[in-house]
């Protein structure tokens, strides 16, 4: 089981520009979530995605958007890149129906915004 | 607001039992509390979670207050691999997770 990943591991970015990254969830899981995590801070929740469509949405603008596909992988899209978008994006996955007792991690994509 | 609040740093000695507190005044009845922890270029590890009761697995112990509004996480015997960034999350019935800034914990030899 090749567990939660993400690609690419990283990007270099500037501002205006946009971005893409992808995450594919752990094996038998359906549930997708993306964070952003800052230099120095906890993950912040950006939404979560589940039968293709957004369920959960945090405080983030328009500007994040995402996707889930049939096997359930998914992508973030960030359009009009400020500096402060520079962070690790983390994605999470969960399954078994509705169990979101253990979400497992990816190992993030860094992406750097000059 | 954060949801969560941690001291920003601890220190163990290696195989001595971790207590690392975690304040939550605005928990609401529904809301579980979650423990994950995160290595150096890792995605955070799930690590416990717990409702109402003390809960007990292999990595450590939660300990919730009466009133739920602090909890604690135990970790029996400190290792090296242990030193990581232990954070407390709430989660709501709405299946988000409110990180707070985490504690650093230093294991020393």
């Amino acid at each position: 089981d090749a567990g939660v990943t993400q690609s690419p591991t990283h990007l270099i970015k500037t501002r205006g520009q946009q971005v893409t990254l992808r995450c594919s969830p752990k094996s038998g899981h359906d549930t997708v979530s993306w964070y952003q995590q800052a230099l120095g801070q906890g993950p912040q929740f950006i939404f979560q995605y589940y039968e293709e469509e957004e369920r959960q949405r945090g405080n983030f603008p328009d500007r994040f958007s995402g996707h889930q596909f049939p096997n359930y992988s998914s992508e973030l899209n960030v359009n009009a890149l400020l500096l402060g978008d520079s962070a690790l994006y983390l994605c999470a996955s969960t399954g078994g129906g509705r169990n979101y007792n253990e979400q497992f991690f990816g190992p993030g994509t860094r992406l750097t915004v000059l | 607001d954060a949801k969560t609040t941690q001291p920003n740093s601890m220190e163990s000695n290696e195989e001595e039992p971790v207590h690392l507190p975690c304040n939550h005044s605005t928990i609401s009845g529904t809301d579980y509390i979650h423990w994950y922890r995160q290595l150096p270029s890792q995605g955070p590890e799930y690590v416990i979670h717990g409702l109402t009761s003390n809960v007990n697995n292999r990595m450590a112990s939660l300990a919730i207050a009466e009133d739920r509004k602090s909890s604690t996480l135990i970790l029996h015997r400190a290792t090296l691999r242990d030193a990581a960034v232990y954070y407390c999350i709430l989660r709501t019935t709405g299946n988000q997770f409110y990180f707070g800034t985490g504690t650093s914990l230093t294991v020393i030899p």
